[in-house]
C-alpha cells in the first residue's frame, strides 16, 4: 500500500489564491519530503523536512510535518500559473535503507 | 533536472525485444536509482545501487536488470520477460551523507506494442 497518500487528488484554483495540499503517511519516518512534476517531465525536489521538524519556508512554499497525525501539508502561496503541476510527498522511513515512498500525487491547476 | 541526463525522451519497442535506457549523471552522487511511473501514479523503485558494481532490487524489479560499471552510470534494461513495460522511467540520483534527497532526471516514456 502507498505509504504517502496525498489530499485532495487533484485541486483548481484561481492565480494569486493560495494552495493547500495534504500527504498522510503510516510508519515512522526520518524525513519528509515534497516534489513537483510538470506534465511529462521529471521530478523537482522541492522541499525537505526533518522528523525532528514541525515548519518549513522555501520562498512561497511553506511545509509544515505533524508526527503524532502522522501527516504533512504543503501550501503554496499567491500562486502562478506556472504552479500548475502534479505535487508528490515521499517518506524516508525509518529502517528502510535508500528507499523513498511515493504517494500518487495532487494535481494542481492554476487558472489565469 | 539537475545534472542527470536520460536518453532518448521518447522509446518505442516491440514486443518482445529487450530495451536500454540511459541514465548519467555529473553530480558526482553515490547512489542512484530507477523508478517507473503509470498515468496517475506515484513512483515505485524498479533497482538501486548505492556504490559502483553494487545494485539491489526494489519492489518492482521483476522483468528489469541493471549494471553500474561506473560511478556516472545506472542504464536500464527492460526485458521480454517484464509484462506491462509500458511506462515513464525516471532515474534519480543521491549523495551518500543524504541519500533520501534525490534529484531526478528528465524522463524516458517507452512503449511497447
Amino acid at each position: 500500500s502507498q505509504q504517502g497518500e496525498e489530499d485532495p487528488q487533484a485541486l483548481s484554483i484561481q492565480e494569486g489564491e493560495n494552495a493547500t495540499m495534504n500527504c498522510s503517511y503510516k510508519t515512522s519516518i526520518n524525513n519528509l519530503q515534497w516534489y513537483r512534476q510538470n506534465s511529462g517531465r521529471g521530478l523537482v525536489h522541492l522541499i525537505l523536512i526533518r522528523s525532528n521538524e514541525r515548519e518549513k519556508h522555501s520562498g512561497r512554499l511553506r511545509v509544515t510535518l505533524d508526527t503524532s497525525k502522522k501527516s504533512s501539508s504543503l501550501l503554496i502561496t499567491a500562486s502562478r500559473a506556472a504552479d500548475t503541476a502534479s505535487y508528490f510527498c515521499a517518506t524516508d522511513d525509518r529502517g528502510s535503507n535508500y528507499k523513498l515512498t511515493f504517494g500518487k500525487g495532487t494535481l494542481l491547476t492554476v487558472n489565469p | 533536472d539537475g545534472g542527470i541526463t536520460q536518453s532518448p525522451k521518447y522509446l518505442f519497442r516491440k514486443e518482445g525485444q529487450n530495451v536500454t535506457l540511459s541514465c548519467e549523471q555529473n553530480l558526482n552522487h553515490d547512489a542512484m536509482y530507477w523508478y517507473r511511473q503509470d498515468p496517475g501514479q506515484g513512483l515505485r523503485l524498479i533497482y538501486y545501487s548505492q556504490i559502483v558494481n553494487d545494485f539491489q532490487k526494489g519492489d518492482i524489479a521483476e522483468g528489469y536488470s541493471v549494471s553500474r560499471e561506473k560511478k556516472e552510470s545506472f542504464p536500464l534494461t527492460v526485458t521480454s520477460a517484464q509484462k506491462n513495460p509500458t511506462a515513464f522511467y525516471l532515474c534519480a540520483s543521491s549523495p551518500r551523507d543524504s541519500w533520501s534527497e534525490q534529484y531526478f532526471g528528465p524522463g524516458t516514456r517507452l512503449t511497447v506494442t
